[in-house]
């Protein structure tokens, strides 16, 4: 079954503004990751947060982490037309390292018009 | 970073034949070896497990009769589809894992006619 639970489903925005998307998860986790995807193409791996982080920056990714909830948030600020993509989050379960399984969220299709 | 190479990128075929998909982690060795189906507008669906040398095992609905997965050393593991019918057309993904990271090959479009 999916772990990830991304919103919203699609995002519309304009060339240089901000973007947010939202994943909830519901097991106990080693770590969470956000890939991208270019339609039709293969993954691309963005950042990885683990359970004892909060926040991680990468270029004008920003992730946030919060265990309590079960939810994670990536903002790319100043966006531009080449970031239309799928985004998905990904969580590798804590399972005492036997039984690992990386599942993907449902995704975001975000897609920034020029 | 790891490279990691699938082969074909894409394949077309008609109903009823079989097709093996390739995945090879060219620069690191995987022990473990995920293999990823992903339909159209869809996320990635995790279809098999293998560990080298070992039987993969399969999620619940995926037939492991019809989704033949040979992970015969550290460095290749292959798909086959067999008996493949149009609702078996999707994008395949494979995912080799080495202690501490996973990586993601390029996928294989899959067309069954």
């Amino acid at each position: 079954s999916q772990q990830g639970e991304e919103d919203p489903q699609a995002l519309s925005i304009q060339e240089g503004e901000n973007a947010t998307m939202n994943c909830s998860y519901k097991t106990s986790i080693n770590n969470l990751q956000w890939y991208r995807q270019n339609s039709g193409r293969g993954l691309v791996h963005l950042i990885l947060i683990r359970s004892n982080e909060r926040e991680k920056h990468s270029g004008r990714l920003r992730v946030t982490l919060d265990t309590s909830k079960k939810s994670s948030s990536l903002l790319i600020t100043a966006s531009r037309a080449a970031d239309t993509a799928s985004y998905f989050c990904a969580t590798d379960p804590f399972s005492g390292g036997s039984n690992y399984k990386l599942t993907f969220g449902k995704g975001t299709l975000l897609t920034v018009n020029p | 970073g790891a490279v990691v190479s699938q082969h074909p990128s894409r394949v077309i075929c008609k109903s009823g034949t079989s097709v093996k998909i390739e995945c090879r982690s060219l620069d690191f060795q995987a022990t473990t070896m995920f293999w990823y189906r992903q339909f159209p507008k869809q996320s990635l669906m995790l279809m098999a497990t293998s560990n080298e040398g070992s039987k993969a095992t399969y999620e619940q609905g995926v037939e492991k009769d019809k989704f033949l997965i040979n992970h015969a050393s550290l460095t290749l593991s292959t798909l086959t589809v067999t008996s493949a019918h149009p609702e078996d057309s999707s994008f395949y993904i494979c995912s080799p894992r080495s202690p501490g990271m996973q990586y993601f090959g390029p996928g294989t479009r899959l067309t069954v006619t």
